[in-house]
């Protein structure tokens, strides 16, 4: 079936820290992958997206690569800011009628 | 441009009462989701409309849960009766056309209390 593992949290790090939150997924087809993050007290946002096989999103200093020969897409950034703080959601749209298939949130916490 | 826009904000209910939600999607998209987001995990679909018409319910609990899109704009989700384990984050969203590649854009979420 369709599913999506992300790294459990909470991560902390400290600022300028490096990131990586791990995600893998199962898929049928060629679904798009998607990053969504949630800061506190806010509703969902897409942080980057990647269309298909070797693509790479990137957005407010973060990346992600959709790798087909492993199914994942992992989320790292080279520096990270108290900014950051927030929960991200790994997702695709591999399902019926491209619905979102969500992980189930990795919470990070940068201190200063 | 405005987002997608939801209410109430929150809301806290008693068991076996009923309750609705509302939601304006983003100006011109065609296609609305209504998602469960339970505290801890990821949202999950509930049911998907393209324009005025139901695409996927599958996961939509019918025996007391429904929807309707009326006039292909606004939406609502409508509990009756509640249960203690309707608690959640019911938020909605939108996107174009509903493709593969679409971004869905998420409203706010209403934070719904079943006592």
């Amino acid at each position: 079936g369709n599913s999506v593992t992300q790294m459990e949290g909470p991560v902390t790090l400290s600022e300028e820290a490096f990131l990586t939150i791990n995600c893998t997924y199962t898929a049928t087809g060629y679904p798009s992958l998607f990053w969504y993050v949630q800061y506190p007290g806010e509703g969902l946002q897409l942080l980057l997206k990647a269309t298909k096989a070797d693509d790479k999103g990137s957005n407010k200093g973060f990346e992600a690569t959709y790798r087909k020969e492993t199914t994942s897409f992992h989320l790292e950034k080279g520096s990270v800011q108290v900014s950051d703080s927030a929960v991200y959601f790994c997702a695709h749209s591999g399902g019926s009628n491209y619905k979102l298939t969500f992980g189930k949130g990795t919470l990070l916490t940068v201190n200063p | 441009e405005a987002g997608v826009a939801q209410s109430p904000r929150y809301k806290i209910i008693e068991k076996r009462q009923s309750v609705a939600f509302w939601c304006n999607p983003i100006s011109g998209h065609a296609t609305l989701y209504w998602y469960q987001q339970i505290l801890g995990q990821g949202p999950k679909l509930l049911i998907q409309f393209q324009n005025n018409g139901v695409v996927d319910d599958s996961q939509l609990p019918k025996d007391r849960f429904s929807a309707e899109r009326l006039k292909g704009v606004d939406s609502t989700l409508k509990i009756q009766p509640a249960k203690l384990e309707d608690s959640a984050v019911y938020l909605c969203a939108s996107s174009l056309e509903g493709g593969s590649t679409d971004t869905q854009y998420f409203g706010p979420g209403t934070r719904l209390t079943v006592l």
